[in-house]
């Protein structure tokens, strides 16, 4: 089955910039979907469609994909940031796939 | 504003039937643009796709639950809802539903339930 890889943490300083990657095989043909889930929370979109933010989302967050490779980057990081991300695509069209999530820790 | 808002018991003993439901408001399940979607995560671990159903009732599993998992919708009641058998101490998890935003292919979950706590135990 599809794997989506992430790593497992991420820390970064208030104020500077995380990058969360997320991999997977033929992932430059696909939409990669984002989601912040802080503790005890359900899980929020963040990015979708690799590159787009929903109104909203802070502009401090925004998606890239190079190659088989997705990034979410968390610009001026806050210490309300702190919290796991998940990458998300279909596999053809009949199944879901989340990458093993990344926890942010915000030094 | 779209909620989603979830029911159900959050205790099943190993070898019943987990049901879960979904309630929808602030907007229309008979919409072309949806899908309707579970989302289970066990304590401590990652988010696993269970399935999803459209408002006319087509579905898609997870193929690892497929022989287990049913998701039905009713549109008169705004609901769909979630059938788990045979359920295990692997299934405790809290579960999510959620509604899925697509156009023209397969999209992302832009609103989610409050999730519920399932834990199988006797």
């Amino acid at each position: 089955s599809y794997v989506l890889t992430q790593p497992p943490s991420v820390s970064v300083a208030p104020g500077q910039t995380a990058t969360i990657t997320c991999g997977g095989d033929n992932l430059k043909y696909q939409s990669v979907h984002w989601y912040q889930q802080r503790p005890g929370q359900a899980p929020m979109l963040v990015v979708f469609d690799s590159v787009v933010r929903p109104s909203d989302i802070p502009e401090r967050f925004s998606g890239s994909k190079s190659g088989n490779t997705a990034t979410l980057i968390i610009s001026r990081v806050e210490a309300g940031d702190e919290a796991d991300y998940y990458c998300h695509v279909w596999d053809t069209t009949t199944e879901a796939v989340f990458g093993g999530g990344t926890k942010l820790a915000v030094l | 504003q779209m909620q989603l808002q979830q029911s159900g018991p959050g205790l099943v003993k190993p070898s019943q039937t987990l049901s879960l439901t979904c309630t929808v408001s602030g907007g229309s399940m008979k919409n072309n643009d949806y899908y309707w979607d579970w989302v289970r995560q066990p304590p401590g671990k990652g988010l696993e796709w269970i399935g999803s159903i459209y408002y006319s009732g087509g579905t898609y599993y997870n193929p690892s639950l497929k022989s287990r998992v049913s998701i039905s919708v009713d549109t008169s009641k705004s609901q769909f809802s979630l059938r788990l058998t045979s359920v295990s101490a692997a299934d405790t998890a809290v579960y999510y539903c959620a509604r899925e935003n697509q156009r023209g292919g397969r999209g992302q979950l832009d609103h989610w339930g409050q999730g519920t706590l399932v834990t199988v135990s006797s």
